[in-house]
């Protein structure tokens, strides 16, 4: 069975840092790109980042370019996404998403949230 | 970037009945577009993949169809479970990836 499971989020001020870790299950990391989307309070989905099989090929949301960086641990079975000079507007749930055929979004994680407030 | 609008915001229905949903794109898509389903508390459902193929597991109540810029997802007959938001998201041009806003189905 496919599984990815999201953890490391939590309150933190505006300004910190959180890493976020994605494990997956039921298949092997390697064979899929792999993403991060975040859902706001009452609010629809937005997409974050892009990593590619081999991390060779990344992307970021423009709102998040240049404060978040996405990672990948094969052997471990892993994603990252390290987030820093977090903002307010940055509070949301944050899932996990494998990529078939690599921009199909077959399995999502169940979320981790993150609380950016003073 | 592709814009998806969806419609209508918010459909209420009783069980038993069809629901139609629309998804308008932008600019053309061709068929790359997905269909999730998203209950309270919980991650989306991959539903419909590439305008009109079923995902694994899905019943066959739920369709897609069209091409370019208008999509459409039908529940031929709605059974409680169904009660839910649905998000369509294209993977045609990207990044980024774009979702539409959602449409709340929600018990007549």
């Amino acid at each position: 069975e496919v599984q990815l499971v999201e953890s490391g989020g939590g309150l933190v001020q505006p300004g910190g840092s959180l890493r976020l870790s994605c494990v997956a299950s039921g298949f092997t990391l390697s064979g899929y790109s792999m993403n991060w989307a975040r859902q706001a309070p009452g609010k629809g989905l937005e997409w974050v980042s892009y990593i590619s099989t081999s991390s060779s090929t990344i992307y970021y949301a423009d709102s998040v370019k240049g404060r978040f960086t996405i990672s990948r641990d094969n052997a471990k079975n892993s994603l990252y996404l390290q987030m820093n000079s977090l903002r307010d507007e940055d509070t949301a749930v944050y899932y996990c998403a494998r990529g078939r055929s690599d921009s199909l979004w077959d399995y999502w994680g169940q979320g981790t949230q993150v609380t950016v407030s003073s | 970037e592709i814009v998806l609008t969806q419609s209508p915001a918010t459909l209420s229905l009783s069980p038993g009945e069809r629901a139609t949903l629309s998804c308008r794109a932008s600019q053309s898509v061709s068929i790359y577009l997905a269909w999730y389903q998203q209950k309270p508390g919980q991650a989306p459902r991959l539903l419909i993949y590439d305008a009109s193929n079923r995902a694994t597991g899905i019943p066959a109540r739920f369709s897609g169809s069209g091409s370019g810029t208008d999509f459409t997802l039908t529940i031929s007959s709605l059974e409680p479970e169904d009660f839910a938001v649905y998000y369509c998201k294209q993977r045609a041009i990207w990044p980024p990836y774009t979702f539409g806003q959602g449409t709340k189905l929600e018990i007549k």
